[in-house]
C-alpha cells in the first residue's frame, strides 16, 4: 500500500483565491510527522510546513496551513490568497516513528496559478 | 530554514566517466543525509541514507558499488556515480538532516550522460 496518496495530478487555481491540495497517509506508527514542500521549476525542494501526529492544532506558516484530520489520516495543505510565484510542484511526505527518519514521498501535485 | 548546498549543480560527462556530487549543510550539523534521485514529472526516490563516519544504507535495487556514498563530517556527504552510462542521467537531489528533525533539501544536480 502507498503510504502517501495525492490524488490530484495537477490543480489550477486563479490568483489571489485559495487552494487546497489533499494527501492521506497511511500507517500504524502512533508517532509520525506529516511534511509538505514545494519544488519549482529549477527543481529544488522547499520545506513549507510540518504537521505532528501530536499536534493538536493544524499548523499554519504564513499561506500556509495543514488542515490535518488524523481519524481520515488525512493532510491537506491549504494555500490562501494563491501568488503566481506559488506554481510549481508539491509533495507531500511522511516521517513515521519516534526514532525513523526515512521520508516517504507522494506522487506530487502540479499546481498552476492563473493571472 | 536550514542551508543546504549542492555542487555542481549541473553537469555533463562521457559515458564511462565517474562524477562526484557534494552536498553540504552549511548552517547545522547533519547526522543523517539522504540522496534521492527524481525522473521527469515524478517523485523523488530514495537510493542512500548516510549517517556521519559509517557506511551508507542503500535501498533495494539500488547498487552500492555504482553509487558510492561517503559521509566523512556532519557537514559534507559525496555522491560518486561511477563509470557512468545514460541510464544514469538525471536529477540527483540531496537531503540533511538533525536526528528525525525535518529534511531539508539541496537545490539538486541534474546530470547528464552522453
Amino acid at each position: 500500500a502507498q503510504k502517501i496518496t495525492q490524488t490530484q495530478p495537477g490543480m489550477f487555481v486563479q490568483e489571489k483565491e485559495a487552494v487546497t491540495l489533499d494527501c492521506t497517509y497511511d500507517t500504524s506508527d502512533q508517532s509520525y510527522g506529516l511534511f509538505w514542500y514545494k519544488q519549482p521549476s529549477s527543481g529544488e525542494m522547499i520545506f513549507l510546513i510540518y504537521q505532528g501526529s501530536y499536534d493538536e492544532q493544524n499548523a499554519t506558516e504564513g499561506r500556509y496551513s495543514l488542515n490535518f484530520q488524523k481519524a481520515r489520516k488525512s493532510a491537506n495543505l491549504v494555500i490562501s490568497a494563491s501568488q503566481l510565484g506559488d506554481s510549481a510542484m508539491y509533495f507531500c511526505a511522511m516521517r513515521e516513528g519516534v526514532s525513523g527518519n526515512q521520508f516517504y514521498f507522494g506522487t506530487g501535485t502540479s499546481l498552476t496559478v492563473i493571472p | 530554514g536550514a542551508v543546504v548546498s549542492q555542487h555542481p549543480s549541473r553537469v555533463i560527462c562521457k559515458s564511462g566517466t565517474s562524477v562526484k556530487i557534494e552536498c553540504r549543510s552549511l548552517d547545522f550539523q547533519a547526522t543523517t543525509m539522504f540522496w534521492y534521485r527524481q525522473f521527469p514529472k515524478q517523485s523523488l526516490m530514495l537510493m542512500a541514507t548516510s549517517n556521519e563516519g559509517s557506511k551508507a544504507t542503500y535501498e533495494q535495487g539500488v547498487e552500492k558499488d555504482k553509487f558510492l556514498i561517503n559521509h566523512a563530517s556532519l557537514t559534507l556527504s559525496t555522491l560518486t556515480v561511477t563509470s557512468a552510462h545514460p541510464e544514469d542521467s538525471s536529477f540527483y537531489i540531496c537531503s540533511a538532516a538533525w536526528a528525525t528533525d525535518t529534511q531539508y533539501f539541496g537545490p539538486g544536480t541534474r546530470l547528464t550522460v552522453l
